[in-house]
């Protein structure tokens, strides 16, 4: 059963233009939404984190929309650039799981120059 | 300052043998975590300690032994290898089972022959 379920699983996307990802769960208890970036042969890395209290968190050129009601969370590039080439993991956690993230399965964007 | 290491970073063996991964953090964090990511990108938690306390056992084959010897690190060691084992093997530690980044390792690709 996959508890977070995110798409694309692979995107494509011009120097200069947005990107966007998209996650969408059922769990309600659910109440820690971070994202997190993984570039060939690393770790992956924390890039940003949103809780259910805001429907908007950005940070640079980074942005995660989050609709409570629909159960949905996105994380938006703007002026995405050949250096943001890389996997994105959405993920959540939730309250007592003893920091279980449940993760999507991954994005793999590319940034063509 | 490599805050989690792993090693080794690459593993081929055969199958059947017995085989152990190393991590340590100098984040002085208290909770360390292994993460298992398949051929598909898929990560999905094994195993999580809080001052050496097991926390979170996911349903892994018993064959897959974590040891805590003290917080700053988390051995896996692995009996009875099998193709399917084959994986990138994340290391990762959070201060607190409940505080909301954790800081990854770059992996140890572990290849069953």
């Amino acid at each position: 059963q996959q508890q977070v379920k995110q798409s694309p699983q692979s995107l494509i996307v011009q120097k200069g233009g947005i990107s966007i990802i998209n996650c969408a769960y059922e769990n309600t208890a659910f109440d820690y939404f971070p994202w997190y970036q993984q570039f060939p042969g690393k770790g992956p890395a924390l890039l940003i984190a949103i809780r259910p209290d805001v429907s908007e968190k950005k940070e640079g050129r980074f942005t995660i929309s989050f609709n409570k009601s629909a159960k949905q969370f996105s994380l938006h590039i703007m002026d995405s650039q050949p250096g943001d080439s890389a996997t994105y993991f959405c993920a959540a956690l939730a309250r007592g799981s003893n920091y279980k993230l449940t993760f999507g399965k991954g994005t793999l964007l590319t940034v063509n120059p | 300052d490599t805050a989690v290491s792993q090693t080794p970073k690459y593993l081929v063996t055969q199958m059947g043998n017995d085989k152990s991964i190393k991590c340590e953090q100098n984040l002085g964090h208290d909770t360390m975590y292994w993460y298992k990511q398949d051929s598909k990108k898929f990560l999905k938690i094994m195993f999580s300690y809080n001052n050496k306390e097991l926390i979170i056992n996911e349903t892994v084959p018993n064959r897959f032994s974590p040891k805590s010897p003290d917080k700053a690190h988390l051995n896996l060691h692995i009996n009875s290898l099998e193709l399917g084992d084959s994986a990138v093997y994340f290391c990762a530690s959070s201060q607190g089972l409940m505080n909301t980044e954790a800081f990854f390792g770059q992996g140890t690709r572990l290849t069953v022959v």
